[in-house]
């Protein structure tokens, strides 16, 4: 594998299930990256993990609650979602500091009935 | 409010011909802007970026012009190609800041054969 790859590529959740996504980059990254795009909507930053620790949370619910257990790997459990949850989850990597470019996997298209 | 405004969701432009994307931002902080391209059922991959010290920033068939007065980007393909043809989000960063990237909504580009 190389790259950023996601799975599930595609989720169907009702809205008391629990599931996780998961994110894997194989480019030697120390920053990983959560975002959402819903319809019509700029890419939404969600969490910010470099070297592991979360470096920043923009104000997403806590039904959503990442993982990140080492810098290759990067969870983000799901809990009690709603509807309007339903969007495309990117997964992103880079190294830290400075402006650099972000690697994004294919995401993972969820919907929430 | 967003910060980043991509205000023409599409644009479709004949084969060879000159495609035209903008961008508009609001935060006079940001200093750094990047543009992606993104094909369905992929992750968006980087195209290319300019910082605030230059104006303009050219890659192939690509490029970037920076009007920082105006707060307005634009990005230029030429010729444009079929293969062109995907979403393009315009990205801005603040150097002083986190180094987070505010996106916008993107342009999707169809390039006619």
């Amino acid at each position: 594998e190389t790259g950023v790859t996601q799975t599930p590529r595609h989720l169907v959740m009702g809205m008391t299930n629990k599931k996780s996504l998961k994110c894997e980059q194989h480019l030697g990254h120390n920053a990983m990256y959560w975002y959402k795009q819903s319809a019509k909507k700029p890419l939404e930053l969600m969490f910010v993990y470099n070297f592991k620790e979360q470096t920043e949370n923009n104000s997403v619910p806590s039904r959503f609650s990442p993982e990140c257990p080492n810098s290759s790997h990067l969870f983000l459990h799901l809990h009690t979602l709603q509807p309007e949850d339903s969007a495309l989850y990117l997964c992103a990597s880079s190294q830290v500091g400075g402006l650099n470019e972000q690697f994004f996997g294919p995401g993972t298209r969820l919907t929430v009935l | 409010d967003q910060q980043v405004k991509q205000n023409s969701p599409s644009l479709s432009v004949q084969e060879g011909r000159i495609s035209i994307l903008n961008c508009d931002y609001t935060n006079s902080m940001f200093d750094y802007f990047l543009w992606y391209k993104k094909y369905p059922a992929e992750g968006p991959t980087f195209l290319i970026s300019i910082s605030s010290i230059k104006d303009k920033n050219e890659d192939g068939r690509f490029t970037v012009f920076l009007n920082k007065s105006a707060k307005h980007l634009s990005l230029h393909i030429v010729p444009s190609q079929p293969g062109d043809s995907a979403v393009y989000f315009c990205a801005a960063s603040a150097t002083s800041g986190t180094y987070k990237y505010i996106f916008g909504t993107g342009t999707r580009l169809k390039v006619l054969a």
